[in-house]
């Protein structure tokens, strides 16, 4: 049972490019949530995400972000007109279900670089 | 609200001694508690939680520990550091209905030889 992927494991951009994370859940998770981690620093929430819902996005910076997770296919994080202040280390992280919050299986991170 | 102070931001013990990490939490409700472990450029693994079974938790690689309600903490301990135990530690609380997890700031552990 592969774990969770995501990818590219590296992503350099100019300012003003798009910038787009793709995340892929353990099997059988239907549940998602990305994280990023600025230098020196923890984890902090983004959005969390079930099968054609967000379902909280309340650490989602109000402009230029935005996620989705279809019903086929890897979930995205998108970050339009990127800025040096979006490097930084963007996590995914994927469950069973609500009931099994207390589960989120980590991938191994996109670390994204503004030029 | 929900919040986690780890009081350290780096650790430095000697291999074979002892290694202790410290953790306080703040929760309106009662929390659940984890303690991930972050090697460099690598995803985090989860060491060991708490959900309000046994107050002393065990992990994986002789990591244990123990909540405190009294004390508000959730210290990670083990008895003799491995050099592979050099990495970045979070210490991390999630509410009963929260839809997410809240990381501290981490503690770098660095092991000398």
């Amino acid at each position: 049972n592969a774990g969770v992927m995501q990818n590219p494991r590296h992503l350099v951009r100019r300012r003003g490019q798009e910038a787009r994370l793709r995340c892929s859940p353990m099997k059988g998770h239907s549940h998602v949530y990305w994280y990023r981690q600025l230098p020196e620093e923890g984890l902090k929430f983004m959005v969390y995400l079930q099968k054609e819902n967000i379902i909280d996005e309340s650490g989602m910076p109000k402009e230029r972000f935005s996620a989705e997770f279809p019903k086929e296919g890897p979930s995205i994080l998108r970050i339009q007109q990127v800025v040096r202040g979006d490097s930084a280390a963007y996590f995914c992280a994927s469950s069973p279900g609500l009931a099994r919050l207390d589960e989120q299986f980590f991938g191994p991170g996109t670390r994204l670089t503004v030029l | 609200a929900q919040s986690v102070t780890q009081l350290d931001s780096h650790v430095s013990v000697s291999e074979g001694t002892p290694v202790l990490l410290r953790c306080n939490y703040s929760s309106s409700y009662s929390p659940s508690l984890f303690w991930y472990v972050q090697h460099p450029n690598k995803g985090l693994q989860l060491l060991l939680k708490y959900t309000s079974a046994a107050t002393l938790v065990k992990g994986i690689n002789g990591f244990e520990a123990e909540f405190k309600k009294s004390e508000t903490s959730f210290h990670l301990t083990k008895p003799s550091a491995h050099m592979s135990d050099a990495a970045e530690y979070f210490c991390v609380v999630s509410e009963a209905g929260a839809n997410n997890l809240f990381f501290g700031t981490g503690t770098r552990l660095t092991v000398i030889p």
